[in-house]
């Protein structure tokens, strides 16, 4: 089947901290992948996106590159900031526009000042 | 324009009410889908339209009933509904298309079944 793995949180970094949370994947072919935010107390947003090997997807200082050989899609900043403080969820896509997505459980980040 | 809007925000019901959750987007997506969150927990997928067609339900009790009324509506009637569906429920939308079309999220409505 297909699924989603993450690293358990909660992350808690100092401001300006580099941030790495690990995202691996299974999937019975070859998935687009998407990192999502959610903010407290908001719905989702999407962060970035990668939809074929070795594409990298990056917005707001946050980047993840789509690595088949190793099925992950792990999330980098280089510098985080306390309004990154939020959760943030891996989840792969298969087939068509119309499947749902497949989430991992959620990574909780808390940057402090 | 991305936005998906949710009415209501908050939603306080009894276990006999009877009230329904609405959804609208204007980006001409013809997939919608609503999702159930608990806290702490990534959400849940209960049911999705496709061109305004039930497509895919996951087993979810006959006191949720899903309404695509039109492209743009997507509705959930809630009755009889128990304390542990306390939630907050999202709606989301998305072309047809591929698999690599972005699902864009409301901002969900609070559910508190008392």
């Amino acid at each position: 089947g297909n699924s989603v793995t993450q690293m358990e949180g909660p992350v808690t970094l100092s401001e300006e901290a580099f941030l790495t949370i690990n995202c691996t994947y299974t999937a019975t072919g070859y998935p687009s992948l998407f990192w999502y935010v959610q903010y407290p107390g908001e719905g989702l947003q999407l962060l970035l996106k990668a939809t074929k090997a070795d594409d990298k997807g990056s917005n707001k200082g946050f980047e993840a590159t789509y690595r088949k050989e190793t099925t992950s899609f792990h999330l980098e900043k280089g510098s985080v900031q306390v309004s990154d403080s939020a959760v943030y969820f891996c989840a792969l896509r298969i087939n068509s526009g119309n499947t749902p997505l497949v989430f991992g459980k959620g990574t909780r980040l808390s940057v402090i000042a | 324009d991305t936005e998906v809007t949710q009415t209501p925000k908050h939603l306080v019901m009894g276990m006999t009410n009877k009230k329904s959750l609405k959804c609208e987007q204007h980006m001409g997506h013809r997939a919608m889908y609503w999702y159930k969150q608990k806290a702490k927990k990534p959400p849940e997928l209960m049911f999705v339209y496709s061109y305004e067609k039930l497509s895919i339900n996951e087993s979810v009790p006959s006191r949720f009933s899903p309404e695509c009324p039109n492209s743009s509506l997507l509705n959930l009637h809630l009755h009889a509904l128990q304390p542990e569906d306390s939630a907050l429920y999202l709606c989301a939308s998305s072309q047809v298309g591929t698999q690599q079309e972005t699902q864009y999220f409301g901002p969900g409505t609070r559910l508190l079944v008392l």
